[in-house]
């Protein structure tokens, strides 16, 4: 099965930039999709399809996909963005969704 | 605007079953796929099942294949997850959630709030 491995935290100060990596087997081949979830609040798409931002996000929050590694990019951050980012993406070979192993993201 | 409602949450012992069913409304429910995701009490997002539109195709995560089942009532925009001989690893905050865009497996959203099942050994 697929599987996305992300660091289980990143610390970053206020008005810095945060970079949050997706790791999997060529994954640049695939199209990735990021989640921001808050302490007992359900998950919130973030971006979506590697890049694009869905209505109402930030244009602080950005994303890229290469290779074997995806990331998202949180600029500026605020102490709201202290959340549990996930990426996720859908496995053609197994028609699965498979979400990353989630990072933490602290504001310091 | 959006709502997606879950229930059927609770407490059950091993080995037994249980519903859960996602109310939804704000959308044209029955041109969307629809899919069930889990959260174990401090882990990460777990994706469970999924769900065509006409509700002819279904698709399981290895970890409740043969034991779960998805199923949909376009008529009363309702997902239902039924969850049968369960587990004490089954005990999971359950989300319901859509597929963001028609037709299309790629990202999901919005979410429900979720609804814990606790599965006591």
């Amino acid at each position: 099965s697929y599987v996305l491995t992300q660091p289980p935290s990143v610390s970053v100060a206020p008005g810095k930039t945060a970079s949050i990596t997706c790791e999997g087997n060529n994954i640049g081949g695939k199209s990735v999709h990021w989640y921001q979830q808050k302490p007992g609040q359900a998950p919130l798409l973030v971006i979506h399809y590697d890049t694009d931002r869905p209505s109402g996000i930030p244009e602080r929050f950005s994303g890229s996909n290469s290779g074997d590694t995806a990331t998202l990019t949180i600029s500026t951050v605020e102490a709201g963005d202290e959340a549990d980012y996930y990426c996720q993406v859908w496995d053609s070979s197994s028609d699965h969704y498979v979400f990353g192993t989630g990072t933490k993201v602290t504001v310091l | 605007q959006v709502h997606l409602g879950e229930s059927g949450g609770g407490v059950v012992q091993a080995g037994k079953s249980l519903r859960l069913s996602c109310a939804a409304s704000g959308f044209n429910f029955n041109i969307f796929a629809m899919h069930w995701v889990r959260q174990a009490p401090g882990k990460g997002l777990e994706w469970v099942a999924f769900i065509s539109s006409d509700g002819r195709i279904e698709n399981y995560a290895d970890s409740v294949k043969g034991r779960f089942t998805i199923s949909r009532d376009n008529s009363e925009n309702t997902l239902y997850l039924q969850m049968n001989s369960l587990r004490p690893e089954d005990t999971a905050v359950y989300f319901c959630t859509k597929d963001q865009r028609v037709g299309v497996a790629g990202s999901l959203g919005p979410w429900g709030r979720g609804t814990l099942v606790t599965v006591s050994s």
